[in-house]
């Protein structure tokens, strides 16, 4: 069964530009969350989704945004990009509350 | 604020011997889940183990254990037997609602050969 799949893998944008990010889930699963890794901050949770809607979102400005699908998919945008968003970004998928999360391989963003 | 520390940024621990990381967290909550991922160089996070809080048997998955105390809000993995491909980032994390995880700074673990 094919797992958490992230696109892009890398990617470098310009501070001011927007982004989006792109996360498949494992068939099946209904709850897609995104987590940014810095070195400063560690993993901190973004946002959840589960069945087109958002439950549950992270201490983020509103620049981060997310939606997902009606087939599970799931984008993360971020807009107006500053430096400091330069992180790793990664997609996690499960069945919904208490089961077990799996995370993709994340998507590398730099700015510039 | 919910939190998990992990007090070990690094912790190194020779082939084929045995190595505990420390983990604890703080949360008024009852019903929760507990975890342990591991970050290798390729940064994808691989689940390690996980314990429900209503359950008072620690979980095992071969070579890794964990011991679950639940009133001192801990929970350290341990590593038994050490393989070259154990080196990783190791992260604590809990869950409480929505999929939504809570980690700590994570433990960098060296195996030596």
């Amino acid at each position: 069964k094919a797992g958490v799949t992230q696109t892009p893998r890398y990617l470098i944008k310009t501070r001011g530009q927007q982004v989006t990010l792109s996360c498949s889930p494992i068939s099946g699963h209904r709850s897609v969350s995104w987590y940014q890794q810095t070195p400063g901050q560690g993993l901190q949770f973004l946002f959840e989704y589960f069945s087109e809607t958002q439950r549950n979102k992270g201490n983020f400005p509103g620049r981060f945004s997310g939606r997902q699908f009606s087939n599970s998919r799931s984008e993360m945008n971020v807009s107006t990009l500053e430096l400091g968003d330069s992180a790793l970004y990664l997609c996690a998928s499960s069945l919904g509350d208490k089961n077990t999360i799996y995370f993709g391989e994340g998507s590398w963003l730099t700015v510039v | 604020a919910q939190t998990v520390t992990q007090s070990q940024p690094e912790m190194s621990v020779q082939e084929a011997e045995t190595v505990t990381l420390s983990c604890t967290y703080d949360t008024s909550e009852s019903d929760y889940y507990l975890f342990w991922y591991k970050q290798p160089p390729s940064r994808q996070m691989i689940l390690v183990i996980r314990q429900e809080a209503y359950k008072q048997q620690n979980a095992t998955e071969n070579r890794f254990s964990v011991n679950f105390q639940k009133a001192a809000k801990s929970f350290s993995l341990k590593i038994s037997d050490s393989q070259l491909g154990d080196a990783a980032m190791y992260f604590c994390a809990y869950e409480i609602k929505g999929a939504e995880l809570t980690f700590g700074k994570g433990t960098l673990l060296t195996v030596n050969p």
